[in-house]
């Protein structure tokens, strides 16, 4: 069973628009929600986390949307470049069981010039 | 400073033969994490290391699946009789105590192996 549930699984954006990938969960006990970029040949780097007692976060052009009443969050990129384009990764954690991070399937990102 | 460092980058193997991946968490770091990705795919949890406690092994695939960590540092993961379906990426992220609050990850880049 997926713990979280990413889409689209693919993404092809214009240089200068929006990019929006949606993430869904079911356990009510995630408490951590945290987005990762992955580019080709290298590990996933933490880009932006975000906690359930706040509904949005953002840094620079990175924002996270929380909805806590329907269990989803979701990344925005602003102003998306050629330079974002990469594999994104939204993940759970829960107090109580700080070892597991449960994974997103993974979004492409494909932002044309 | 330095990050997580994964060894080998690449490795091509023969179907049956065993395997060591080797990962140098970041320095002070008590939280070791070994996870694997087939191609295209998500992170799959595979063992987790913390301090001195009992590993968390729920995610090993068989028992052809091992993995150390001596020292509280350095750790091991071990491939027997390795099998094709187990080519993949196989990553290592280490964090600070998951005591209090969530700690993020650090990922090192990864070992890419290919059973042949």
């Amino acid at each position: 069973q997926q713990q979280v549930k990413q889409s689209p699984q693919s993404l092809i954006v214009q240089k200068g628009g929006i990019s929006i990938i949606n993430c869904a969960y079911e356990n009510t006990a995630f408490d951590y929600f945290p987005w990762y970029q992955q580019f080709p040949g290298k590990g996933p780097a933490l880009l932006i986390a975000i906690r359930p007692d706040v509904s949005e976060k953002k840094e620079g052009r990175f924002t996270i949307s929380f909805n806590k009443s329907a269990k989803q969050f979701s990344l925005h990129i602003m102003d998306s470049q050629p330079g974002d384009s990469a594999t994104y990764f939204c993940a759970a954690s829960m107090q109580g069981n700080f070892n597991k991070f449960y994974f997103g399937s993974g979004t492409k990102l494909n932002v044309k010039p | 400073g330095a990050g997580v460092s994964q060894s080998p980058s690449n490795k091509v193997t023969e179907k049956g033969k065993d395997v060591e991946l080797r990962c140098d968490p970041i320095s002070g770091h008590t939280a070791l994490y070994w996870y694997r990705q087939s191609l295209g795919q998500g992170l799959e949890f595979l063992i987790y290391f913390q301090g001195n406690s009992a590993p968390d092994k729920s995610g090993l695939p068989s028992d052809r699946f091992s993995a150390e960590r001596t020292g509280g540092s350095v750790s091991t993961l071990t491939i027997q009789r390795t099998q094709q379906e187990d080519s993949a990426v196989y990553l290592c992220a280490s964090s600070h105590a998951q005591v209090k609050r969530n700690q993020p990850q650090h990922f090192g880049d990864g070992t890419r192996l290919s059973i042949l």
